[in-house]
């Protein structure tokens, strides 16, 4: 089983959709999570910390679910500035080494 | 605040050929990391360290790839020799401290290996 699973995508949605991502990590040790955006050619940035007892951030939701090794990011009113590929980043067990997943890309339409 | 240095932007190389890069982290950043990132994947952690000392380095190719950072400053990756599946973006990130706090990337370098 790969350490971090997304779904690539990619996603095609209409300005002002809600999309949601999913993650999937396979350490149950793993301690810290967040999401990173990257844009095209550019390099990552931190979207946001995942808590446990989950967090909102303006348009975005992230949920944890410890139990089920399961994260997922939630976009509302879609613009199309977060055209953009969203990687899942759990920490490795034991360490606060980052396990990237392979990303999911969004493309917002006009 | 200035953000990570990388240079250069790009490279194009010969197979066999050696190779460095160059990263200046945040000022006052204690850790400096280094990733290798193959087109349609994430990261991959390649190195890091904690100052001057190294604090993982399980993920690199030592038998091509050192890395060093003698004054606990700037760092450099360096390749040798370089094969085809080098193609890559060697991203550095910093972070003021290790343990959880946020990794600020750079530009990254573009290396084609030909």
């Amino acid at each position: 089983r790969k350490e971090v699973e997304q779904d690539p995508g990619p996603f095609n949605v209409p300005e002002g959709a809600t999309v949601a991502f999913n993650c999937t990590y396979s350490n149950s040790a793993s301690q810290s999570f967040f999401w990173y955006r990257q844009d095209c050619r550019k390099e990552p940035k931190l979207l946001m910390s995942v808590y446990s007892s989950g967090n909102e951030d303006g348009r975005f939701t992230a949920q944890l679910n410890r139990a089920s090794q399961y994260i997922s990011l939630l976009i509302r009113d879609s613009k199309l500035s977060d055209s953009a590929t969203y990687l899942c980043v759990p920490t490795q067990g034991g360490s606060e080494k980052l396990v990237f997943g392979k990303g999911t890309k969004l493309t917002v339409n006009p | 605040e200035a953000g990570v240095a990388q240079s250069p932007r790009y490279k194009i190389i010969e197979k066999r050929q050696s190779v460095a890069f160059w990263c200046n982290p945040i000022s006052g950043h204690a850790t400096l990391y280094w990733y290798q990132q193959i087109l349609g994947q994430g990261p991959k952690l390649l190195i890091q360290f904690q100052n001057n000392g190294v604090v993982d380095d399980s993920q690199l190719p030592k038998d091509r790839f050192s890395a060093e950072r003698l004054k606990g400053v700037d760092s450099t990756l360096k390749i040798q020799p370089a094969k085809l599946e080098d193609s890559a973006v060697y991203l550095c990130a910093s972070s003021h401290w290790t343990g959880g706090y946020e990794q600020y990337f750079g530009p990254g370098t573009r290396l084609t290996v030909t």
